[in-house]
């Protein structure tokens, strides 16, 4: 059974650059969950889904930062234009309704110059 | 609001020794607690979970904690220390909704030969 699946693993992008990170969350899954992990901040909810439809996005941090859902099998994170301060690890996870586990994905880890 | 904190943001024990993590939570709801373990270059993953059953949790790799709730705590612990049980510790709370988890900063835990 696959688990969470996310690409790239590695992005080295410009700043100023856009950035498109993708994940499929576990089939059945109905909630996907995007973190983002840095030394300074630690793991951060940036935006959750519920059957494709955004819940809370409270975390994101600025307009920069974008998230869709187009079906249940994939989502985006985009960051248009990138920063250098946008540098961490990228996770997605997916979880079932009324299970509260999540499982995550490897995570992306991106560089912005 | 839901919120736990790790103490310690770096445990080093001898191979072979006890390892105590802590975490303590504020919930304002039956609470619903969670360690997740996160090994180097990895998403994260469940090692236990408590929900209101035993207060007394066993997990994967032979860790296991116990809800106090009296204390609010839920440390985790384990006899005996192997070296490939180093990695970053995550101690985490059901959020206001069902789905959401608050993670706490990470406790990074090395194994000294």
């Amino acid at each position: 059974d696959a688990g969470v699946i996310q690409s790239p693993r590695h992005e080295v992008t410009e700043m100023g650059q856009e950035v498109t990170l993708r994940c499929k969350p576990i089939s059945g899954h109905d909630y996907l969950f995007w973190y983002r992990q840095t030394m300074m901040r630690g793991l951060e909810l940036l935006i959750y889904f519920n059957n494709n439809v955004p819940i809370d996005d409270s975390g994101m941090p600025e307009d920069r930062f974008s998230a869709k859902m187009p079906n249940a099998s994939f989502s985006t994170l985009k960051i248009q234009p990138s920063e250098p301060r946008d540098s961490a690890v990228y996770f997605c996870a997916s979880s079932l309704a009324g299970r509260e586990t999540q499982y995550f994905g490897p995570g992306t880890r991106l560089l912005v110059l | 609001a839901q919120s736990v904190t790790q103490l310690g943001s770096h445990v080093s024990v001898s191979e072979g020794a006890l390892v105590l993590l802590r975490c303590n939570y504020s919930s304002s709801v039956p609470p619903y607690l969670f360690w997740y373990v996160q090994y180097p270059n990895q998403g994260l993953q469940l090692l236990l979970k408590y929900t209101s059953a035993a207060t007394l949790v066993k997990g994967i790799n032979g860790f296991e904690a116990e809800f106090k709730k009296s204390e609010t705590s839920f440390h985790l612990t384990k006899p005996s220390a192997h070296m490939s049980d180093a990695a970053e510790y995550f101690c985490a709370v059901r959020g206001n909704s069902a789905s959401k988890i608050i993670f706490g900063s990470g406790t990074r835990l090395s194994i000294r030969p």
